[in-house]
C-alpha cells in the first residue's frame, strides 16, 4: 500500500480481555516499529523488529505485551489480561532499514485502546 | 536516559505570525533529531531531518535548527497559516539504544487562528 496502515482504528474492551492490533508496513520495509501515545504524552517506543525478529522489546512494559512479525511483513501487537492502564493510541512504523544512521520511519494512523 | 522536552506546551497565534517551538534534549550524543507533526486521529507526519552533523533543514515555510552541543533544536515556522494548526513533537535517537529507538518529546499543540 501507499503508506503504514493500522487495524482496527479504535477498539473498546473490558478490563481482562485479550485484544490484538495489526500493522501492515510499507510494501519492502523490513524494519517495523511499535510505540505507544497516552493521552497528553509523546510517543514511546516498544519494540522494533528487524525482518521476523524482534531486535529490541526492551520498551515493552511487561509481559502481558507481546508482539510478533511471522513472515517480515504484517505485525501483531498482542495485549492479555487489558488493564484500564493501557488505554492509549499505539503506532506502528516502519522504515527501509533498521541498521544506517538515516533511517526514517514513517508512522500510521494509530489504534486508539480503551479499556474499560 | 534520554529526556525530551518541549517548550512552550500550547500555543495560540493569529495568522501571519512568525513562530518558534523549542525542542531540548539531556544527552548530546545523538544520530539524528526529527520534527514530526501530528493531527488529531491521525499519525505523525515527518517535516524535517537533521543529521547530527548538520545545523539546520529548511523546507517551505519550515526551518529547523540543531545545537548538538546545547542539546537543543528549534522549529521556525514562518508566516503561519491555520492549515498549520496541529501537535508538533520533535524526538531524537540515541546511540546507545541501538540506531532504532525515537525518543519523543511530549509535543507542543499549536492553534492558528484566522
Amino acid at each position: 500500500g501507499a503508506g503504514v496502515s493500522q487495524t482496527p482504528s479504535n477498539k473498546v474492551t473490558e478490563k481482562g480481555k485479550y485484544v490484538e492490533l495489526r500493522c501492515d508496513p510499507i510494501s519492502g520495509h523490513t524494519a517495523l516499529y511499535w510505540y505507544r501515545q497516552s493521552l497528553g504524552q509523546g510517543p514511546e517506543f516498544l519494540i522494533y523488529f528487524q525482518g521476523t525478529g524482534a531486535a529490541d522489546d526492551s520498551g515493552l512494559p511487561n509481559d502481558r505485551f507481546f508482539a510478533v512479525r511471522p513472515e517480515g511483513s504484517v505485525s501483531t501487537l498482542k495485549i492479555q489480561r487489558t488493564e484500564r492502564g493501557d488505554s492509549a493510541v499505539y503506532l506502528c512504523a516502519s522504515s527501509l532499514n533498521g541498521g544506517t544512521t538515516y533511517n526514517e520511519q514513517f508512522f500510521g494512523p494509530g489504534t486508539r485502546l480503551t479499556v474499560l | 536516559k534520554q529526556e525530551v522536552t518541549q517548550i512552550p506546551a500550547a500555543l495560540s497565534v493569529p495568522e501571519g505570525e512568525n513562530l518558534v517551538l523549542n525542542c531540548s534534549f539531556t544527552d548530546s550524543a545523538i544520530y539524528n533529531l526529527q520534527w514530526f507533526r501530528q493531527d488529531p486521529g491521525k499519525g505523525l507526519t515527518s517535516l524535517l531531518l537533521i543529521q547530527s552533523s548538520q545545523r539546520e533543514q529548511t523546507s517551505g515555510r519550515l526551518n529547523a535548527s540543531l545545537d548538538k552541543s546545547s542539546g537543543r533544536s528549534t522549529l521556525y515556522i514562518a508566516a503561519s497559516q491555520p492549515g498549520d494548526s496541529a501537535t508538533y513533537l520533535c524526538a531524537v535517537r540515541p546511540p546507545n539504544t541501538g540506531f532504532q529507538k525515537l525518543v519523543f518529546g511530549t509535543g507542543t499543540r499549536l492553534l492558528v487562528s484566522p
